[in-house]
This record gives structure tokens, C-alpha cells and sequence, in this order.
């Protein structure tokens, strides 16, 4: 399987602050996902990254809290814009491979002050 | 829409007993089902999957059967280790998206 890292792999951030999390794939890709999972809760998507195009939402997330950029099929990145206590979580991408398998990054983990 | 339903609370248990985690599904269509675990600190690993109806997914110990006819996926170890204790998480889908379930703890106590 395609290994994943996230940078960073942790951050303490103020309120009001913006944080660009980062994903790197070790080999190319079609379909790259960015998940949140709140504290003691279980992931929910946020949006799918799609290479040279704008990314596609979930129902309750938007683009000028969540922008997403995927400049090419190994590469994407999530910022979590303005940010508040509420968007303390671990924020994980995903690629698939195979057969309609995802696997996972290790996870940023955030916590705002 | 397809969702997947895991049973409440944690789950303790001494080392070598048995383990089960159910997991039930509604889904329209076939879609493959995955059993991921967190371990402390750590991101989701694939534990399994099973992509149709009777495949048995295994992996280090760990087996599930797609059940078609009951709509289940539950995760059964015959010996659990203390290094087995982790979050369980049972999940539905495929390339476009995952529906998970709650999850569940496992600590498994020496």
C-alpha cells in the first residue's frame, strides 16, 4: 500500500489563526479524501481533493473554512482557516488503492487555544 | 443513506479471551466492508476487508465474514493481547467515500 505522511503531525494554535496541513503520497494517485475526527468521535469527510480542479464538500463543510488545494496526484493540502476551540480534532487524508480500498495518514493533530 | 451501526461502549477483556465487535450495516448495492483500528496516538490501519457477500477478510488474528443475509460484519480474535487494545472502527464503502462507524475501545487488561 502507498505510504502517506502529514506535516505537521501536531500543532497548538491560537484562535482566530490559520493551519496548512500537509499530505504526501510516495507514489501517484487518483483519489485523495481529507477526514476530520473530533475528540472521542468517529471521522467524517470533509471534502475530496481532486488534482487541477476546485475540491467537492461534504454537507456541512465550505470552502473558506476548508481549502483544499491538490496541485498534482502525489500532494494536497487542508488549512483550517480562522480557526476555533470547536476545530480541536485530528485531521487525516486518505488515498485509495486497489480495489476501492483507502488507507491513511498518521494524522494531524490539532488543538486550538 | 449507507451507514454502518457498531455496538455501544467500550470493551475490556483479560488477555488470551475471546474477542467480538458487532457490526451492522445498511447499504444499497454491494459495497465492501473494512474493519480500520487507531491505535494510541496513531492513525487508521486497514486491519480487513471483505469486497462481496461470504469473503472472509483475516489479518493477525482477526477475522470477519461478509454476512449479506444478517447485514454484518462482526470482528472476531480468538487470543487477544494487551497490544491488541485499540480503537475498533467498522466501515462501508468504497473509492468515493467511507461511512464509519462510532468505533469501538478495546482494552485488553493482563
Amino acid at each position: 500500500s502507498a505510504v502517506i505522511s502529514q506535516k505537521p503531525s501536531r500543532d497548538i494554535c491560537q484562535r482566530g489563526t490559520s493551519l496548512t496541513i500537509q499530505c504526501q503520497v510516495d507514489s501517484q494517485v487518483t483519489m485523495m479524501f481529507w477526514y476530520r475526527q473530533q475528540p472521542g468521535q468517529s471521522l467524517t469527510l470533509i471534502a475530496t481533493a481532486n488534482q487541477g480542479s476546485e475540491a467537492t464538500y461534504e454537507s456541512g463543510f465550505v470552502i473558506d473554512k476548508f481549502p483544499i488545494s491538490r496541485p498534482n496526484l502525489t500532494f494536497s493540502t487542508l488549512t483550517v482557516s480562522n480557526m476555533s476551540p470547536e476545530d480541536s480534532s485530528i485531521y487525516l487524508c486518505s488515498v485509495t488503492q486497489g480495489m476501492k480500498t483507502q488507507y491513511f495518514g498518521p494524522g494531524t493533530r490539532l488543538l486550538v487555544l | 443513506g449507507d451507514s454502518v451501526t457498531q455496538m455501544e461502549g467500550p470493551v475490556t477483556l483479560s488477555e488470551e479471551a475471546f474477542l467480538t465487535i458487532n457490526c451492522t450495516y445498511t447499504a444499497t448495492g454491494y459495497p465492501s466492508l473494512f474493519w480500520y483500528v487507531q491505535y494510541p496516538g496513531e492513525g487508521l490501519q486497514l486491519l480487513l476487508k471483505a469486497t462481496k457477500a461470504d469473503d472472509k477478510g483475516s489479518n493477525k488474528g482477526f477475522e470477519a465474514t461478509y454476512r449479506k443475509e444478517t447485514t454484518s460484519f462482526h470482528l472476531e480474535k480468538g487470543s487477544v493481547q494487551v497490544s491488541d487494545s485499540a480503537v475498533y472502527f467498522c466501515a462501508l464503502g468504497g473509492n468515493n467515500r467511507l461511512a464509519f462507524g462510532k468505533g469501538n475501545q478495546v482494552v485488553v487488561i493482563p
